[in-house]
């Protein structure tokens, strides 16, 4: 189906475990992101990505590492994971910059550090 | 002070009634601003833009802005017990790709 789609939609690890959340469009967007939802924090932005082999930090960067060598997919790792980093985790993509910039958003990984 | 500032609510109204949703920004050169749904335990998902001074209309929701004042809101017409949700506020502030998102503000609709 087309879509942006997000895996595991859950995930339980260890502190200092290394961890991958993948995330996958199919529209061919140029503009994909990574974002962490924490009561009273939002959405923050950790990572973001404007075409493939282009990435760069966000808000909230540190313990995260990113890669993007093709279009369609852009995985986040958790090098070695913390208690502070158990959150709600989105992918999005867009299409354009400047204006058009609405963002499609997957359905998220629960992520929780033990 | 935060980029962009939203009551957390909850924001209680009654079915039927007019939502009025309120958004404020810091940033005064902010080109493009959002309203996106977020239901519990799911993704948000885009309601309304809005670029330019003034309303915007779409069906029961209609986005106001106004850049002078650094304020944009959404107001929910005849409201329902399915636009319970929170509502968060977007800007997009120019650069590169910056979205700011404001903490959102939980709408319960009463029947």
């Amino acid at each position: 189906d087309a879509g942006i789609t997000q895996s595991p939609r859950y995930k339980i690890t260890e502190t200092g475990r290394q961890v991958t959340l993948m995330c996958h469009q199919t529209w061919s967007h140029s503009y994909m992101f990574w974002y962490r939802q924490d009561l009273g924090h939002g959405l923050r932005l950790i990572y973001y990505s404007a075409a493939a082999d282009i990435t760069d930090k966000g808000e909230v960067p540190d313990g995260y590492v990113v890669s993007r060598s093709k279009t369609e997919n852009f995985p986040l790792t958790l090098e070695s994971a913390t208690r502070s980093q158990t959150s709600v985790y989105f992918c999005a993509s867009s299409r354009d910059r400047g204006q058009n910039t609405e963002a499609f958003f997957g359905q998220g990984t629960r992520l929780t550090v033990v | 002070q935060k980029e962009v500032e939203q009551n957390s609510g909850p924001l209680s109204v009654p079915e039927g009634a007019i939502a009025s949703l309120n958004c404020t920004y810091s940033d005064r050169v902010s080109q493009s601003f959002f309203w996106y749904r977020q239901y519990s335990g799911k993704s948000p998902e885009l309601i309304m833009s809005i670029y330019s001074n003034g309303d915007k209309e779409d069906g029961r929701f209609t986005a106001q802005l106004n850049k002078a004042s650094q304020y944009v809101s959404l107001l929910i017409r005849d409201s329902q017990p399915s636009d319970s949700a929170t509502y968060l506020c977007a800007v997009y502030s120019g650069g590169y790709q910056k979205v700011t998102f404001g903490t959102g503000t939980k709408l319960q609709v009463i029947p």
